[in-house]
């Protein structure tokens, strides 16, 4: 089983709307949560990252973290086009003593004008 | 940023062939890795290293071996190109794992 699992959409919403995407993990020891942003050709960005559980607010962003269901989950408020991009969600992993990130699949957003 | 640059941005061989993908960073990060892109497939992680002696593998190391001449550079080599390593290829360094910056990246395509 993939440590991280992301709908790989694609999802469209209207200008302004809020956006929601959602990754889940494995209970393979994930301690921190982060989501990248990558436009197309680009490389990937950090835009938000969690250590616990509960929400972190970044602007127009809200990063969610549920342990209990094991659930990541960003959102995107008043969304405008040049939010279109695949953002992945990652978590690190630990392994022995070193953490490495683990990446989910991607999910493309498009924000319709 | 961590300023992280690779070389070549481009390259297409042949099945069989030698390759070294090279990445170099500014900011003196201890911490570097080599991921791989495929479509559907997220990232994936292939070698990472904390410092010039500290080398370790990750998901998808085989078919792949790295060098970290320096604190600056970090090397991927394919010893014997075959056509499923054709992928969009990332190299990052950061101080710490949670934090990583991403280089341009380098296309990549086994023929």
């Amino acid at each position: 089983q993939k440590e991280v699992e992301q709908n790989s959409g694609p999802l469209s919403v209207p200008e302004g709307a809020i956006a929601s995407l959602n990754c889940t993990y494995s209970d393979r020891g994930s301690q921190s949560f982060f989501w990248y942003r990558q436009y197309s050709g680009k490389s990937p960005e950090l835009i938000m990252f969690i250590y616990s559980n509960g929400d972190k607010e970044d602007g127009r962003f809200t990063a969610q973290v549920d342990k209990s269901s094991k659930y990541i989950s960003l959102f995107i408020r008043d969304s405008q086009p040049s939010d279109s991009a695949t953002y992945l969600c990652a978590g690190g992993i630990s392994s022995g003593s070193a953490r490495q990130l683990t990446f989910g699949s991607g999910t493309q957003l498009t924000v319709l004008p | 940023d961590a300023d992280v640059t690779q070389t070549p941005r481009n390259r297409i061989t042949k099945t069989g062939k030698r390759i070294m993908l090279e990445c170099s960073q500014t900011k003196g990060h201890d911490r570097m890795y080599w991921y791989r892109q495929d479509p559907g497939l997220g990232l994936r992680l292939i070698y990472y290293s904390f410092d010039v002696k500290d080398i370790n593998k990750g998901e998808i190391s085989d078919g792949y071996s790295v060098s970290r001449q320096a604190q600056a550079k970090f090397s991927l080599s394919l010893e014997s190109a075959i056509p499923n390593q054709t992928a969009l290829y990332f190299c990052a360094a950061g101080p710490t794992t949670d934090t990583q910056y991403f280089g341009p990246g380098t296309r990549l395509t086994v023929l």
